[in-house]
């Protein structure tokens, strides 16, 4: 079954514990993309990769990191997280380059920073 | 910078009425994909416009995109509880391969 695999669905943590948020996707996509939802503000882009080593910021990357050093996988890295990285986090994946083709979700991440 | 705006931001309807969410933006698109995530879920692609003036149907979703490519809707006939979600509508404007979410609409259905 074609899927975006994410975990954990749901992680509770303190400030300036690092975490990392794995993304994975078996459809052999060469795009991949982490977005943020926050109530009223719709799904913003944090990070976006367009192939393996290929990595561009997107609207609100600060306070982020990815790598991309497998294609399938592209894991989102919070080095030192605080209470306003508190959201519902999406990892995407899609065909073709951004905004061509659809964007295939992940079950999401609910992440909660004390 | 670039913004789509999407209204409304709720909208609650008796099941069996109808239901519409508009999607505007000051610059001309290239293209756009509308999204439904259920309560709980994560979004999923419903379908995408190109043309200008694109009308495309899905049993009771109709999706329309406008004469001028600035603004697009999704209209919903004759509700039911299954259509209870958030609607987005994703934007590519010309010469950028980036798409941008609108704020979506929360649909809440009365049976």
């Amino acid at each position: 079954e074609a899927q975006v695999t994410q975990n954990p669905r749901y992680l509770i943590t303190v400030t300036g514990k690092k975490l990392t948020v794995t993304c994975s996707q078996n459809m052999n996509h060469e795009y991949m993309s982490w977005y943020r939802q926050d109530p009223g503000l719709g799904l913003r882009q944090i990070y976006y990769s367009m192939n393996v080593e290929v990595t561009d910021k997107g609207d609100v990357p600060e306070g982020y990191k990815v790598s991309r050093k497998e294609k399938r996988n592209f894991p989102l890295i919070l080095e030192s997280p605080s209470p306003n990285q508190t959201s519902l986090y999406f990892c995407a994946s899609t065909e073709g380059p951004g905004g061509i083709s659809p964007l295939h979700f992940g079950n999401g991440t609910r992440l909660t920073v004390t | 910078g670039q913004q789509v705006m999407q209204i409304p931001q709720y909208q609650h309807v008796q099941e069996g009425e109808d239901f519409t969410t508009y999607c505007n933006s000051s610059t001309t698109l290239s293209n756009i994909q509308w999204y439904k995530q259920r309560p709980g879920g994560h979004p999923v692609f419903l379908i995408q416009l190109v043309k200008s003036g694109e009308v495309k149907k899905q049993k009771r979703l109709t999706f329309q995109f406008g004469e001028a490519k600035k603004n697009s809707s999704l209209h919903i006939t004759a509700t039911q509880t299954t259509d209870v979600g958030t609607y987005f509508c994703a934007v590519r404007m010309d010469s950028s391969y980036k798409l941008i979410f609108g704020s979506g609409t929360r649909l809440l259905v009365r049976p």
